[in-house]
């Protein structure tokens, strides 16, 4: 059973531009969410889509947006981009929200580093 | 605010001896609790979770111990192995309805010497 998969791994991109990064949740799992990590920071929540729809939002500025499709795959931008948006951002499934079962898979992440 | 806290940033075992990491929270509203552990350029690796109706859960080598009065964890890993040299990561999670997020500490670094 594939994991999850984000891409790309690796983006730079210039203060100004924007950036789009792309999540495939583990098959069958049907909630995403989105996290920032960056040092000394540990892993900060973005947000978490469920069945296309956001259910949860972190402490982040409007210039961070997502979506979800219909096959469960995210897709998470960025506007404006920042120096301090360089960071790994990731992505975890899991099967769905609200349940006891809350143990979240997480892809390798994508590293943004804006210069 | 930093509603869920490790307090060590790094810890250092000698292989075969035991490993506890701590994590302490503030949320009272946190009810289920879990470990990742984290290799560089990986994603966090789900470990050992615990719910607030307990006070021990055991999987193998890793135990994790939640005193809720003191709004406190603890991960035990014994023996200690050089594989668990890892940054490990306390999660608490607390459910909003329909919608449930991880709440992560900032990790401590675990350095398992021979």
């Amino acid at each position: 059973k594939a994991g999850v998969t984000q891409t790309p791994r690796y983006l730079i991109k210039t203060r100004g531009q924007q950036v789009t990064l792309s999540c495939s949740p583990i098959s069958g799992h049907r909630s995403v969410s989105w996290y920032q990590q960056t040092p000394g920071q540990g892993l900060q929540f973005l947000f978490e889509y469920f069945s296309e729809t956001q259910r949860n939002k972190g402490n982040f500025p409007g210039r961070f947006s997502g979506r979800q499709f219909s096959n469960s795959r995210s897709e998470m931008n960025v506007s404006t981009l920042e120096l301090g948006d360089s960071a790994l951002y990731l992505c975890a499934s899991s099967l769905a929200a609200g349940q006891l079962n809350t143990e979240a898979f997480f892809g390798q992440g994508t590293r943004l580093t804006v210069v | 605010d930093q509603q869920v806290k490790q307090n060590s940033p790094s810890l250092s075992v000698q292989e075969g001896r035991i490993s506890i990491l701590n994590c302490d929270y503030t949320n009272s509203m946190f009810d289920y609790f879990l470990w990742y552990k984290k290799y560089p350029a990986e994603g966090p690796t789900f470990l050992i979770s615990i719910s607030s109706i307990k006070d021990k859960n055991e999987d193998g080598r890793f135990t994790v111990f939640l005193n809720k009065s003191a709004k406190h964890l603890s991960l035990h890993i014994v023996p200690s192995q050089p594989g668990d040299s890892a940054v490990y990561f306390c999660a608490a999670s607390a459910f909003t309805g329909t919608a449930s997020k991880l709440t992560f500490g900032t990790g401590t670094r675990l350095q398992v010497t021979l």
